[in-house]
């Protein structure tokens, strides 16, 4: 198993701005992910973050609007640029450890005002 | 294209009932499949994974079946709590991937 934490838990931001979430591992991991989830809405992958090279992104999602960085096996964070109401929403990291089974963080509520 | 459905109308049931949820998928071949139950403000949390050639897994009160024919997964709790009531997420996986994809979950209502 795997302990996720996040930072912020949440946040109330202005349209227009950026906020970085950080999501920390208790275990080294090769891959992390990123989701999203809308209300009433299921889980939706923004990208996977592999340390040591470029994140890759799912249809809909651009490197531009969430910059992801990687910058060792135990932590990443996850950019929401340029910020509209649109965007809130709740984000939520996960590692897969065993390729299979999914272990998430709390989640980070956004909401954009 | 492929889609995952679970019922949108939360599931009410007494409490010491068995509550039974459903996922039905179409273009899907799953190589598992997992259930995983999410509390409000909280992130989902892995309950049971089920592969594609075993028809059930049981773990304490959680019994999940697995029909590929059907493509129909039920997930059931015995004896149900008020402590049970969460949103349930059904997620399948592709054979080659690693990445599970999640239906819209289905909220569970035990009444004391």
């Amino acid at each position: 198993s795997a302990v996720i934490s996040q930072k912020p838990s949440r946040d109330i931001c202005q349209r227009g701005t950026s906020l970085t979430i950080q999501c920390q591992v208790d275990s080294q991991v090769t891959m992390m992910f990123w989701y999203r989830q809308q209300p009433g809405q299921s889980l939706t992958l923004i990208a996977t973050a592999n340390q040591g090279s470029e994140a890759t992104y799912e249809s809909g999602f651009v490197i531009d609007k969430f910059p992801i960085s990687r910058p060792n096996l135990t932590f990443s964070t996850l950019t929401v640029s340029n910020m509209s109401p649109e965007d809130s929403s709740i984000y939520l990291c996960s590692v897969g450890p065993s390729g299979e089974t999914q272990y998430f963080g709390p989640g980070t509520r956004l909401l954009v005002l | 294209s492929q889609k995952i459905e679970q019922n949108s109308e939360a599931l009410n049931i007494q409490e010491g009932k068995t509550a039974t949820l459903t996922c039905n998928y179409t273009n899907y071949s799953p190589a598992y499949l997992q259930w995983y139950r999410q509390d409000p403000g909280r992130g989902p949390v892995f309950l049971l994974l089920i592969r594609e050639n075993e028809k059930e897994k049981r773990k304490e009160r959680l019994k999940v079946t697995f029909d590929t024919t059907l493509k129909q997964s039920l997930f059931h709790i015995t004896a149900s709590q008020p402590a049970d009531s969460a949103t349930y997420l059904c997620a399948l996986t592709s054979g080659g991937s690693y990445i599970p994809t999640f239906g819209r979950g289905t909220s569970l209502i035990v009444h004391p």
